[in-house]
């Protein structure tokens, strides 16, 4: 099993493009999410999905969008990038809520 | 809602020595705890996870905490440090109230001197 894999590990943008972090598992969870880590903050909650087609907002929404077509992969979609968003990026799955969380090895986004 | 603080962003322990990581949460209804530890580069894995089961929660790699209900605290401790055992901590909590969704503490990063 590979896990949680996210794409790209790296990524340096421009103020005002738009980008889209991959994330998919094959460990048929259910629950699926993403988080941002800024340094001294912790992880913040940005989505979570509770199984395909459903998804819900967390903490920290605004300027991201994302969806839920399969069970495996759970996109994240910066529309207009802004310098707030530099941050790394870590997407995460669980077989069911309040179970443990297994993490992907997360993506530096930085936004010049 | 819950929240969580733990005291201290970075510890510096000597091999060998105790490694204590303060945690203590806020939680309006019983709640489930959590500790994970990231390793440079990489995403967050479990350490261990208190339930209500029993207050002693033993986890990976020789590391337990004790959840006291009076002190609202889930502390992290390990007997000896290994120099392996540098890393940034994480303290977690979840609860009914918010669809045990988790909150996470701000991180500990422990640095082990050899």
């Amino acid at each position: 099993n590979a896990g949680v894999t996210q794409t790209p590990k790296f990524r340096i943008l421009k103020i005002g493009q738009s980008m889209t972090l991959q994330c998919t598992q094959d460990m048929n969870h259910n629950y699926m999410y993403w988080y941002r880590q800024d340094p001294g903050m912790g992880l913040k909650l940005i989505y979570y999905s509770v199984g395909a087609g459903i998804t819900d907002k967390g903490e920290v929404p605004n300027g991201y969008n994302v969806s839920r077509s399969t069970t495996e992969d759970f996109p994240l979609r910066l529309e207009l990038a802004a310098p707030s968003q530099t941050s790394v990026y870590f997407c995460a799955s669980s077989r069911d809520r309040n179970e443990k969380l297994f993490f992907g090895s997360g993506t530096q986004l930085s936004v010049l | 809602a819950q929240s969580v603080t733990q005291l201290g962003s970075h510890v510096s322990v000597s091999e060998g020595a105790l490694v204590l990581l303060r945690c203590n949460y806020s939680s309006s209804v019983p709640p489930y705890l959590f500790w994970y530890v990231q390793y440079p580069n990489q995403g967050l894995q479990l350490l261990l996870k208190y339930t209500s089961a029993a207050t002693l929660v033993k986890g990976i790699n020789g590391f337990e905490a004790e959840f006291k209900k009076s002190e609202t605290s889930f502390h992290l401790t390990k007997p000896s440090a290994h120099m392996s055992d540098a890393a940034e901590y994480f303290c977690a909590v979840s609860d009914r109230s918010n669809d045990y969704k988790l909150s996470f503490g701000a991180g500990t990063t422990v640095t082990v001197r050899a």
